[in-house]
């Protein structure tokens, strides 16, 4: 299979405070990129998505930054919140209409 | 908006039988449905893509014969994991996806464990 992470990073903010999570992708082709959350032993719950021809994006709480030269995506989440708590991945639109996830990053928000 | 049901959410099955996980897109045509496998603390891993009615595309690394994928309708597709393992326990996840939509809906999981 492709893009299998090994042991998730972390990161650990109080609540309150701005996240910021990070994501390389691989595929200098895609052209779609979604962020998820997943909470334990659930399935992946969409947040937001960017297309390629979009440098940010924001929603409620949450913003999506996307530097295709140095094939790189964030999301931002503001005034982060015990419920925030959860994982969460980029993906992105690879060939073949694929969704390919990256790494993952669990963020646990201390109250 | 679009939901995908996928059954069961959890089953425990002995090494060497079989195991059929159903995904059912309910309010849209799924003309395409991925299938993905997750070990814990790690990423979701892309196993096959499966178009209706036609064969499924496998990853590589991910045996076709053991993970059979049949996507014979616009509202259904199934993995069946044959010849169980204690190795091939993990989380289960189907996506589907309409044509000339970019949105992907998700199933909510199968836990599978082989004992």
């Amino acid at each position: 299979g492709e893009s299998v992470g090994l042991h998730l990073p972390t990161l650990s903010v109080q609540e309150g405070d701005n996240s910021i999570i990070n994501c390389a992708y691989s595929n200098s082709a895609s052209d779609y990129f979604i962020w998820y959350k997943q909470e334990s032993g659930k399935g992946p719950q969409f947040i937001i998505d960017i297309r390629s021809n979009m440098d940010k994006r924001q929603g409620q709480r949450v913003t999506v930054l996307l530097n295709k030269t140095v094939k790189h995506l964030s999301l931002q989440i503001a005034a982060t919140q015990p419920g925030d708590s959860a994982v969460y991945f980029c993906a992105e639109n690879s060939s073949g209409g694929k969704l390919i996830f990256g790494q993952g990053t669990e963020l646990s928000v201390k109250p | 908006g679009a939901v995908v049901s996928q059954h069961p959410s959890r089953v425990i099955c002995k090494s060497g039988t079989s195991v059929k996980i159903e995904c059912r897109s309910l309010d849209f045509q799924a003309t395409t449905m991925f299938w993905y496998r997750q070990f814990p603390k790690q990423s979701l891993m892309l196993m096959a893509t499966s178009n209706e009615g036609s064969k499924a595309t496998y990853e590589q690394g991910v045996e076709k014969d053991k993970f059979l994928i049949n996507h014979a309708s616009l509202t259904l597709s199934t993995l069946t994991v044959t010849s169980a393992h204690p190795e091939d326990s993990s989380f289960y996840i189907c996506s589907a996806s309409q044509q000339g939509d970019y949105g992907y809906t998700f199933g909510s999981g199968t836990r599978l464990t082989v004992v």
